[in-house]
């Protein structure tokens, strides 16, 4: 059973390109989070994503930033235009649909590097 | 919003020793506190959670207490061992989300 995974684990973009980054959940889990991690700190919540819906986004920046999750296909967390700011490890985690607050599986993450 | 306090931000003990880790949150209505650990460069592993119907809970040489009253929950671990080493974050979900609200993080090292 493989658990979450996420690509590309390393990212290199010069300022002003853009970045995307692809999680896929457990198999069965239809519930995908994005959180940031700045270097030594703690996990911030970015974006809360259900198939083809946005449920909660109030984490995100609101310009430059933006999710989604297709129908079919990985969830797709996207950065236009970055900035040296952008720099950061960011994680996706995954939960199941059983209508209760569920434990959320984190996959090894994408470092973003902002030159 | 849910805001989680995590104590202390670095922790050392002896191997053997027994360490604790307190959050404090602010939302008295979250009932979903996990606690992950994060070595070095790996992904948030998911160590032991609690939910707010319950007061403690134990999985070999952890346990979490719950604190509804006063709002904060700990996490002990006993005899402690190297590989224990690691970063340690607290997390509570506020009520009516799914999101995870993450404490600071703990270091704790763990010498032979």
């Amino acid at each position: 059973n493989a658990g979450v995974m996420q690509n590309p684990r390393h990212l290199v973009r010069r300022r002003g390109q853009e970045a995307r980054l692809r999680c896929s959940p457990m198999k069965g889990h239809s519930h995908v989070y994005w959180y940031r991690q700045l270097p030594e700190e703690g996990l911030k919540f970015m974006v809360y994503l259900q198939k083809e819906n946005i449920i909660d986004e109030s984490g995100m920046p609101k310009e430059r930033f933006s999710a989604e999750f297709p129908k079919e296909g990985p969830s797709i967390l996207r950065i236009q235009q970055v900035v040296r700011g952008d720099s950061a490890a960011y994680f996706c985690a995954s939960s199941s649909d059983r209508g209760q607050v569920n434990e959320q599986f984190f996959g090894p993450g994408t470092r973003l590097t902002v030159l | 919003g849910e805001n989680v306090e995590q104590h202390p931000s670095t922790l050392s003990v002896q191997e053997g020793d027994s360490a604790v880790i307190k959050c404090t949150y602010s939302d008295s209505a979250s009932n979903y506190f996990p606690w992950y650990k994060q070595e070095l460069g790996k992904r948030p592993q998911l160590i032991i959670d609690i939910r707010s119907n319950v007061g403690e809970k134990k999985d070999q040489r952890i346990a979490v207490t719950l604190n509804k009253t006063a709002k904060h929950f700990s996490l002990h671990i006993t005899e402690t061992q190297p590989e224990d080493s690691a970063v340690y974050f607290c997390a509570a979900t506020p009520p009516g989300f799914q999101k995870l609200v993450f404490g600071t993080g703990t270091r704790l090292l763990v010498s032979p």
